[in-house]
């Protein structure tokens, strides 16, 4: 089974903080991605990464970057945390080809930035 | 631009009661997805449909793919509270990108 994990299930920040979130995943998948959750609005794509080094901004880049340095991880980062990026952060991730194409999500990050 | 809508929002139902939720989604896609979510977890993938007509079923869940109406129905039969959670739908843009509707949070009610 893939298996998609995030460093973090709760994580509390103060506005102004670096954040990072990590996002692992075991099935040497090229495609990653970084999505918020917030009621209402569905998920919402921040960006995607189809290969090492690789990014692509999403609906909603604004206030966020990515690095991914290895295959198998990818990282969100919040240069500088603001309440407004308060939310719940899923990854997830898919292999090429194959005739679904599905995504595989981790459990989640929720985010409080006070 | 790909946009997809979900209705209803809300739905409480009571169990053994049949009720369905729409996905509507603007322009092209040429596959679409179905995920659960329970409280406090992540997405679990439960169907994705390639092709128009193509319907699928697991237990009392049955979803149906119409490209020309550009709708998919999650039909659900003789609802039981296990099956509480919110459903999402989610059309493809491009080779990769996924765009999902707001969500449908479904409550059974003994």
């Amino acid at each position: 089974d893939v298996k998609v994990t995030q460093s973090s299930r709760y994580l509390v920040k103060r506005t102004g903080e670096k954040v990072f979130l990590e996002c692992v995943q075991d099935m040497d998948h090229e495609n990653m991605f970084w999505y918020r959750q917030d009621p209402g609005l569905g998920l919402r794509l921040i960006y995607f990464s189809y290969d090492v080094k690789m990014k692509e901004k999403g609906d909603i880049p604004e206030g966020y970057s990515v690095s991914r340095e290895k295959k198998e991880r990818f990282s969100l980062i919040l240069e500088s945390a603001s309440t407004s990026q308060t939310s719940m952060y899923l990854c997830a991730s898919h292999g090429p080809g194959g005739a679904y194409n599905e995504q595989f999500f981790g459990p989640g990050t929720r985010l409080t930035v006070l | 631009e790909l946009k997809v809508e979900q209705n209803p929002l809300f739905l409480s139902m009571q169990e053994g009661k049949n009720y369905t939720i729409y996905c509507n989604y603007s322009t092209t896609s040429d596959r679409l997805y179905w995920y659960r979510q329970d409280p406090g977890k992540s997405l679990e993938s439960l169907f994705v449909l390639l092709s128009n007509g193509a319907v699928k079923q697991e237990g009392r869940l049955m979803a149906s793919l119409d490209t020309k109406a550009r709708l998919s129905t999650l039909h659900i039969t003789a609802a039981v509270h296990d099956l509480s959670a919110t459903y999402f739908c989610a059309g493809r843009e491009g080779a990769q990108k996924l765009v999902f509707g707001q969500g449908t949070r479904l409550t059974i009610n003994p």
